[in-house]
């Protein structure tokens, strides 16, 4: 079935550094595909999503491509901030486009 | 701003206690969604309903039911609360495209 891998964490910045969290997906037919955040002691937000391929999806410093070539939709962000401290998870729709298939999430911890 | 929210931030239980969580969306969404969310595991899909009165099962329906007897509430309910199903319980909705809009979630530790 339908499956998204991201990478494990956490991952421990400093502040102005530059970050990447790697997402891959296995899924039949082309879904959309998303990243969420959940900040601590809060649920979760949509930070971005991309519907096609090649589309690019960003938010708040952050970005990410869709790339069907490659099943990825990798996160990046040119220079974090203590307040990006915070999980992220990577998630895709499902064949229906009723329900979202999360990743496992990745912690990352931004000190200055 | 769509709004999800959620009867208790936190609970406590024993094992064998009935178990209701409510959810609340107030923006006419036909859809909504109950996930647990476990360290190492992500979000796991219990159950979702895309209509009043109706509902499928997700990826871990067994130990839970579910009701909507409104379109804007989605109730959870462990019929028998067990030490297993100690966890982050997160509602979503959302209305025609797919993006979810989450709940902040029940931490419930049952005892």
């Amino acid at each position: 079935g339908d499956s998204v891998t991201q990478m494990e964490g956490p991952v421990t910045l400093s502040e102005e550094a530059f970050l990447t969290i790697n997402c891959t997906y296995t899924a039949t037919g082309y879904p959309s595909l998303f990243w969420y955040v959940q900040y601590p002691g809060e649920g979760l937000q949509l930070l971005l999503k991309a519907t096609k391929a090649d589309d690019k999806g960003s938010n708040k410093g952050f970005e990410a491509t869709y790339r069907k070539e490659t099943t990825s939709f990798h996160l990046e962000k040119g220079s974090v901030q203590v307040s990006d401290s915070a999980v992220y998870f990577c998630a895709l729709s499902d064949q229906a486009g009723t329900a979202l298939i999360f990743g496992k999430g990745t912690t990352l911890s931004v000190s200055s | 701003d769509v709004k999800v929210t959620q009867s208790s931030r936190y609970l406590v239980k024993r094992t064998g206690e009935k178990v209701f969580l409510e959810c609340v969306q107030d923006m006419d969404h036909e859809n909504m969604f109950w996930y647990r969310q476990d360290p190492g595991l992500g979000l796991r899909l219990i159950y979702f309903s895309y209509d009043v009165k109706m509902k499928e099962k997700g990826d871990i329906p067994e130990g839970y039911s579910v009701s909507r007897e409104k379109k804007e509430r989605f109730s959870l309910i462990l019929e028998s609360a067990s030490t297993n199903q100690t966890s982050m319980y997160l509602c979503a909705s959302k209305q025609g495209g797919e993006t979810q809009y989450f709940g902040p979630g029940t931490r419930l530790l049952v005892l």
